[in-house]
């Protein structure tokens, strides 16, 4: 089945380590992007790409980045992790023509 | 921006009853989702309904964008429909824009 997949599922690093998470899919979508959600609230947009082209949402903290090596895979990089970026990361996909969303399963992000 | 507001906040039913989502919007859209997010954290999507109504199975969905609104029922509610409800539309071409979602506990 095409789909969008994320690893890892869960992730623990300590403060001020950078951490790499990552998503790739099977649905040859063209646009992908990332999501930041905190307990009780909706997903928060961080960044996406419309093939390779990067879109950062204008109240992403510098400390996120992303790759996008190809149509298949992205990445996010949190360069030095702090206690406020405990979090679910959700990735994903749409494509062109209706902009349907397909979501991950999600990375659960813990800081010790 | 395009806003979004979904009513009620929260929901608690006992199993077996059926609820009534929904989802106001404040400008013109051209698609709009609605997504349960399961207690795992997964958004999974239930419908992609710019305008009318679809079913899937106890669960339906009814657009009407001249109205600038979407409702999401649920009939004979079942625990396992526990979890978030979202809806959302696009805020400027591909970018969406979620709602703070409906919260609902279905009880055995």
């Amino acid at each position: 089945d095409a789909m969008v997949i994320q690893n890892p599922r869960y992730q623990v690093t300590q403060f001020g380590k950078p951490v790499t998470l990552s998503c790739s899919q099977t649905l040859n979508h063209n646009v992908m992007y990332w999501y930041q959600q905190k307990s009780s609230q909706a997903p928060k947009l961080l960044f996406h790409y419309y093939d390779k082209d990067f879109n950062n949402e204008a109240d992403t903290p510098d400390n996120f980045q992303s790759r996008r090596p190809n149509t298949s895979f992205c990445f996010l990089d949190i360069r030095s992790p702090g206690l406020g970026d405990a979090a679910m990361y959700l990735c994903a996909t749409s494509g062109s023509g209706s902009y349907e969303q397909y979501f991950g399963p999600g990375t659960r992000l813990t800081v010790t | 921006g395009i806003q979004v507001e979904q009513s009620p906040p929260d929901l608690i039913l006992q199993e077996g009853a059926n609820s009534t989502l929904r989802c106001n919007f404040s400008d013109s859209v051209n698609n709009l989702q609605w997504f349960h997010q399961n207690p795992w954290g997964q958004l999974i999507n239930l419908f992609y309904i710019p305008s009318g109504t679809k079913q899937n199975g106890r669960l339906s969905a009814t657009t009407v964008a001249t109205e600038r609104y979407s409702l999401l029922y649920i009939s004979s509610s079942q625990t396992t429909d526990s979890g978030v409800y979202f809806c959302a539309v696009p805020g400027g071409s591909y970018i969406p824009t979620f709602g703070r979602g409906t919260s609902l506990i279905v009880h055995p």
